[in-house]
């Protein structure tokens, strides 16, 4: 399966941006990149995917490099309820439907 | 739409005991998906259903760990003889089939202890 690295945490300040690494060196060309992160004591949620274009929608951006080899989430305005753990995963498909492999992820703390 | 959900939330049980989840995926959803996460880990996939076929099973899912979705809606994870290690939440996701993005949605999952 191939794999992403992501730093272990990450801190920053309420209503600034937040910016997540995550580093997928051996991603083929039909991988794609999907996000989800985990709240406390929650199952994890769906955030963005994106191929090779960077995507927006109204819970984050993801901007993916040109080579496919890194991406990275962006929230625009953090608030205390994105304090997460945000998994960066490479969509793994069985006869067409997704296996997610799931890292280690990031521990986003937010301060007030 | 309810979400996913699982039950029971929680349970505790003593080593060698069978024990058995279930998960009731979101309607119409086709695509059921169990997972295991430890503490401070990711979720590790074990099983996925499309419809009432089991169609891969991770080799973290050991004989003792028998997964069913005899009618295609909800799904039962059992585990038998239960050992300490087993100790894990587990997670059911569906998702249904729909060209590009095949989101899942996740439920809160059953927290298992095994003392």
């Amino acid at each position: 399966d191939a794999k992403t690295t992501q730093p272990n945490s990450m801190e920053s300040n309420e209503e600034e941006p937040v910016h997540l690494p995550c580093n997928h060196s051996t991603i083929s060309g039909t991988d794609y990149i999907h996000w989800y992160r985990q709240l406390p004591s929650q199952g994890p949620e769906y955030v963005i995917h994106g191929l090779t274009s960077n995507v927006n929608n109204r819970m984050a951006s993801l901007a993916i490099a040109e080579d496919r080899k890194s991406s990275t989430l962006i929230l625009h305005r953090a608030t205390l309820r994105d304090a997460a753990v945000y998994y960066c995963i490479l969509r793994y498909l069985i006869q067409g439907a997704q296996k997610l492999v799931f890292g280690q992820g990031t521990r986003l703390t937010i301060n007030p | 739409d309810t979400g996913v959900s699982q039950d029971p939330r929680h349970k505790i049980t003593k080593r060698g005991q069978n024990v058995t989840f279930r998960c009731d995926p979101i309607s119409e959803h086709n695509r059921l998906y169990w997972y295991r996460q430890t503490l401070g880990q990711g979720p590790e996939f074990l099983t996925y259903f499309q419809n009432e076929a089991q169609l891969e099973k991770s080799r973290l899912l050991s004989d003792r760990f028998s997964a069913e979705r005899p009618k295609g809606s909800f799904s039962t994870l059992e585990i038998q003889r239960t050992e300490q290690g087993d100790s894990a939440m587990y997670l059911c996701a569906s998702s249904r089939r729909l060209a590009g993005n095949n989101e899942q949605f996740f439920g809160p999952g059953t927290r298992l202890t095994v003392l």
